[in-house]
């Protein structure tokens, strides 16, 4: 049974390009959670998915930033017009059943923006 | 424990030694716990959880005990290993009892000399 598993682990995007991370949870878990983590600090929650639905979203930037879980597929984050302040660990968790489970994390995707 | 500056608190432990890692909180209404443990280029991997009804809790060769008053977690590792090597972050939830809206700290770094 594969772990989360998140692509690309690594990204460099210049500024104003669009960045694509992509999250593949474990099998039999149908929720998703991305969180961001900054050099030397804990990881921060962004969105919370469930397939094809948004449950809470409340950590994600309202502008540039969205994501997706669809019904086929892997999950995607999504960011528009990256800026310097992007860079950042962007890591995916999912766990099967919901808001009372323990969360299994991915290896994360580094993405860098130049 | 919780850094306040630039780079993470570091604990330095001989092999065999028992370790203690130390974090305070600041939200009185959190009421779910867990400590995560990070290696480099890795995502985070559980440890163990508390809720705020217990003050211990044991799992196999880790206890985690938890001070409401004082707003205090710690995470004990009993015969330190050299594969105990990582950054340790506490998290909590804060959002009326959900398991996934997790506040991270910003992690301490243990380093286990052979």
């Amino acid at each position: 049974n594969a772990g989360v598993m998140q692509n690309p682990r690594h990204l460099v995007r210049r500024r104003g390009q669009e960045a694509r991370l992509r999250c593949s949870p474990m099998k039999g878990h149908s929720h998703v959670y991305w969180y961001r983590q900054l050099p030397e600090e804990g990881l921060k929650f962004m969105v919370y998915l469930q397939k094809e639905n948004i449950i809470d979203e409340s950590g994600m930037p309202k502008e540039r930033f969205s994501a997706e879980f669809p019904k086929e597929g892997p999950s995607i984050l999504r960011i528009q017009q990256v800026v310097r302040g992007d860079s950042a660990a962007y890591f995916c968790a999912s766990s099967p059943t919901g808001r009372w489970e323990k969360l299994f994390f991915g290896s994360g995707t580094q993405l860098s923006v130049l | 424990g919780e850094s306040v500056g630039l780079h993470l608190p570091t604990l330095s432990v001989q092999e065999g030694d028992n370790s203690i890692i130390n974090c305070a909180y600041s939200n009185s209404a959190s009421d779910y716990f867990i400590w995560y443990k990070q290696e480099s280029g890795k995502g985070p991997q559980f440890i163990i959880d508390i809720r705020s009804n217990m003050d211990k809790r044991q799992g196999q060769r880790v206890t985690v005990l938890l001070n409401k008053t004082v707003k205090h977690l710690s995470l004990q590792i009993a015969a330190t290993q050299p594969g105990d090597s990582a950054v340790y972050f506490c998290a909590e939830s804060d959002s009326g009892g959900s398991n996934y809206k997790l506040t991270f700290g910003k992690g301490t770094l243990l380093t286990v000399n052979p």
